[in-house]
């Protein structure tokens, strides 16, 4: 059964990055495609990218200039980072198998905040 | 970029109530379109895939349909167990979600 952690920082400073980890076990990286998605506070939920199991990658434009996803496939990880963060990018943020998101990890939560 | 419309924002039923709840795509997704439900707390899971297709596990009491731009979830006798936010995804062009249809008990 595949599974999906997410693990980072619950706190970061505006104008710093964000950075978090989805560990995946039960299911190699080197297949499908994995993303992350995040839910702002009032619901809202934000497709933010993925990265296909060649490596490519496919990000939101809202979020272009700011987010990279990138993978270790040694440790069937893959990674978030979003630059020059705000009060705005405070959200729960999910890890997900699949374009269609088939899978989620459980999410975790990120406050911006001096 | 599409976007999609979820009503009601907000829907209160008793138990045994058959439950419907749409989504609308500002233009054709394709059936393109998942349902997922999230209860308080937990992660979304996903109840519904490509419009119609039940997920594994899934009570059957759940069900979509829907084309072109109109979709719907239907829950033919809601269980208390079903209070939660339902979320409407279409992957057809880019990838949106609805604002989602909170569903709580009358």
């Amino acid at each position: 059964e595949v599974q999906l952690q997410e693990s980072g920082p619950g706190l970061v400073k505006p104008s710093q990055s964000l950075s978090l980890t989805c560990s995946v076990t039960g299911y190699s990286i080197t297949s499908n495609y994995w993303g992350w998605i995040r839910k702002f506070p009032g619901n809202k939920m934000e497709w933010m990218g993925y990265i296909s199991y060649s490596g490519s990658t496919s990000y939101n434009p809202s979020l272009k200039s700011r987010i990279s996803i990138t993978r270790d496939t040694s440790k069937n990880q893959f990674f978030l980072q979003l630059n020059s963060v705000t009060t705005e990018d405070t959200a729960t943020y999910y890890c997900a198998r699949g374009i269609t998101i088939a899978v989620w990890g459980q999410g975790v939560m990120v406050t911006v905040s001096s | 970029d599409i976007q999609m419309t979820q009503s009601p924002s907000l829907l209160s039923a008793s138990v045994g109530d058959r439950v419907t709840l749409n989504c609308k795509a500002s233009q054709n997704i394709n059936k393109n379109l998942n349902w997922y439900q999230q209860k308080l707390g937990e992660a979304p899971k996903l109840l519904i895939y490509y419009t119609n297709n039940l997920q594994t596990g899934i009570p059957s009491r759940f069900s979509g349909s829907g084309s072109g731009t109109d979709y719907t979830l239907t829950i033919s006798s809601l269980q208390p167990e079903d209070v939660a936010t339902y979320y409407c995804y279409q992957y057809n062009s880019g990838y949106t979600f609805g604002a989602g249809t909170k569903l709580e008990l009358k």
